[in-house]
C-alpha cells in the first residue's frame, strides 16, 4: 500500500482567514514533504520533515507553517495567504531521506485564495 | 543551466505508436532518476525509477539510463490514449532528498 491521503480535496479561504492542510500516511515512512505546484508548472518543494524534524525549509513565507505532530501525520498551517498563493499543494512521503528513495504523493489539496 | 530540463513537447503520437520522452540533468553527482505521470488535475503518480546505467523495462515502460550523457529516457511502447498526461523527470540535488522536476512534456496519444 502507498496511499497518502490529503484533506481536504479543495479549499476557499480569504485573505484573512486561518486554515490548516492535512496529510497522513500509513507506510511507515519517516519523511515527507510538502510540495507548491502551480497550474502548467512543475511541484517546487517547500518543506521536508526527517523523523518528524523539519530538515529543509525552501525559504517558504512563514504565513505557510508546517507541523510534523507524529511520524504519520503533516499539516501545513495557512494564514494571512495572498490571492498568488492559490495552487495545488501536494504531500508526499518516502521511506526516509537516503539518496534514491522514492517519493509517493498525495492527492492534493486544491487551494483558492480570494 | 537548468538543473533538469526536458523537451517541453507537447509531443503527439498515434495510438500504438512509441513515445520518447527525453530529460537531461547538470548535476554529474545524480545516482537516482524518477518519472513521474500527471493527469490533468491529479497528483503525481511514479511510473519508473533507475539507478544504474543501460535500460529498465516494465510492461510498456523503458527507461534509459546513460550517466556519462547525464539524459535520461522513457520509451512508452503501443502508446494507449489513457497515457495521454504529462511526464515530470525528477532527480534528487546533490543526493540530498530535494527532489528537482524537470518542466514537464505533455504527451496527447491520439486514437
Amino acid at each position: 500500500d502507498t496511499e497518502v491521503t490529503q484533506t481536504p480535496k479543495h479549499l476557499v479561504m480569504g485573505m484573512t482567514n486561518k486554515k490548516s492542510l492535512k496529510c497522513e500516511q500509513h507506510m511507515g515512512h519517516r519523511a515527507m514533504y510538502w510540495y507548491k505546484q502551480k497550474a502548467k508548472k512543475p511541484p517546487e518543494l517547500m518543506f521536508v520533515y526527517s523523523y518528524e524534524k523539519l530538515s529543509i525549509n525552501e525559504s517558504v513565507p512563514s504565513r505557510f507553517s508546517p507541523e510534523c505532530p507524529n511520524s504519520s501525520l503533516l499539516n501545513l498551517h495557512l494564514h494571512a495567504l495572498q490571492p498568488e498563493d492559490s495552487a495545488l499543494y501536494l504531500c508526499a512521503s518516502s521511506q526516509d531521506t537516503g539518496t534514491g528513495r522514492t517519493q509517493y504523493f498525495g492527492p492534493g489539496t486544491r487551494l483558492t485564495v480570494l | 543551466q537548468k538543473e533538469v530540463e526536458q523537451n517541453s513537447g507537447p509531443l503527439s503520437v498515434p495510438e500504438g505508436a512509441i513515445a520518447s520522452l527525453n530529460c537531461t540533468y547538470s548535476d554529474r553527482g545524480s545516482q537516482s532518476f524518477f518519472w513521474y505521470r500527471q493527469y490533468s488535475g491529479k497528483s503525481p503518480e511514479l511510473i519508473m525509477s533507475i539507478y544504474s546505467n543501460g535500460d529498465k523495462e516494465d510492461g510498456r515502460f523503458t527507461a534509459q539510463l546513460n550517466k556519462a550523457s547525464q539524459y535520461v529516457s522513457l520509451l512508452i511502447r503501443d502508446s494507449q490514449p489513457s497515457d495521454s498526461a504529462t511526464y515530470l523527470c525528477a532527480v534528487p540535488v546533490g543526493g540530498s532528498e530535494k527532489l528537482v522536476f524537470g518542466k514537464g512534456t505533455k504527451l496527447t496519444v491520439n486514437p
